[in-house]
Parts: structure tokens; sequence; C-alpha cells
């Protein structure tokens, strides 16, 4: 199985800052990584797929890019409601797989 | 409105099964691949099984395959997970998930299974 491992696990900042979050996949996958967003006690969201493509309806501080096994996802300028835990995710083998997470707080 | 609404959870107790159900409305459900992704009290996100569209492929985790099996209702637009010889650490939110390419885009609210004595 294709391991991805997230850094850091988890990182605190506030309103209006730019936040950056890693992942890294323990082999080539391409550009097959999705990125998620779960507060708590809600379902994931899907915010971003094949690395950079922005899904419908997300808001354009987010964004996604790399290839291979390098992988960043980035908020531009952190709103309150972007506190949250992140996820990313690849699908370029069976099974596909999760990183551990990242979870944003407020400084 | 695209929209998925898992039931069937629950609490029961090692060694004993479940099914669980995830009615689909908003789409055309044929059309595609349906997946159950578990996550454990104060941990990550875990797939767990996927379907095609017509039910004729199907894949697992390797945590829970010969023990759980995943099926759909195209007619009923509902997709199924039946879990077997429950372990304690199968305790966990269950969520459905819908992927038309390789990403996950609906996923519903979420069923809780607790596998406790």
């Amino acid at each position: 199985d294709i391991q991805m491992t997230q850094s850091p696990s988890s990182l605190s900042a506030s309103v209006g800052d730019r936040v950056t979050i890693s992942c890294r996949a323990s082999q080539d996958i391409s550009n097959s990584l999705n990125w998620y967003q779960q507060t708590p006690g809600k379902a994931p969201k899907l915010l971003i797929f094949a690395a950079s493509s922005l899904q419908s309806g997300v808001p354009s501080r987010f964004s996604g890019s790399g290839s291979g096994t390098d992988f960043t996802l980035t908020i531009s300028s952190l709103q309150r409601e972007d506190f949250a835990t992140y996820y990313c995710q690849q699908s370029y083998s069976s099974p596909p797989t999760f990183g551990q997470g990242t979870e944003v707080e407020i400084k | 409105e695209v929209q998925l609404v898992e039931s069937g959870g629950g609490l029961v107790q090692p060694g004993g099964s479940l099914r669980l159900s995830c009615a689909a409305s908003g789409f055309t459900f044929s059309n595609y691949w349906m997946h159950w992704v578990r996550q454990a009290p104060g941990k990550g996100l875990v797939w767990v099984s996927r379907i095609n569209g017509d039910g004729s492929s199907t894949s697992y985790a390797d945590s829970v395959k010969g023990r759980f099996t995943i099926s759909r209702d195209n007619a009923k637009n509902t997709l199924f997970l039946h879990l077997t010889s429950l372990r304690a650490e199968d305790t966990a939110v269950y969520y459905c998930a819908r992927s038309l390419y390789d990403f996950l885009d609906v996923w519903g609210q979420g069923t809780t299974v607790t596998v406790s004595s």
C-alpha cells in the first residue's frame, strides 16, 4: 500500500495567515492526490482533486500543488471557518490511502 | 440536491453483524462508483470498500476482507455494507461517498458503529 505522510500534524495560526500543509507519498503517484477538509462532527469535504484542481464551490484561497511524491495545500489567507483538519488522499493505486491529517487550530 | 444519507449503525457485541445502508438522491446513482470510509474515535480516515456502478466489481481493505460485503441496489438508489464477525477495532463512524473518477466528491453524514460487550 502507498503510505501518505502529512506535515505538520498540527499547527496554530491566526486569521489572515498564509498556511501550507505538506503531504508526501511513499512512491510516485503522478498527480493522483486529493485534499479534504473536515470540521468536528462533520463529514469530510473535497477541496482539491488531481493535485491542483479546485472543486466547484471551494473558495479560491485554497490551492494545491505538486506531483510525483511531494504535494502542498495552501490557504492564502486563513478564515475563521477554515479551522479544521485537512487530509490528503492518493487515488493512484488501490487501496486508496489517506494521510494522518493536519489539524489547523486558532492561535 | 445531491445527497447521501447513511443508516443502520448501532451497538453490537463482538462477533455480531450489522447492515449499513446509504440512500442516494439527486444524481444518477448507477453512474458512480460508491465507497465506504470509516473513522475510529479521534482518529483519521480509512478507506474500507468500493463498488462500481453496476455492482460487478468490488474491492476491500485487507482489514475487513472476508468479513464485510459491499453491495448496491440501483433500482432503489441504495448502497449497502454488510458487516460480520465484528471486532472492537471496527468501532467507527462509517461514511458512504461517491466517486466519478478518483476522488470522493460527495459524502454522507455518517453512521456510528460501536462494537462492545
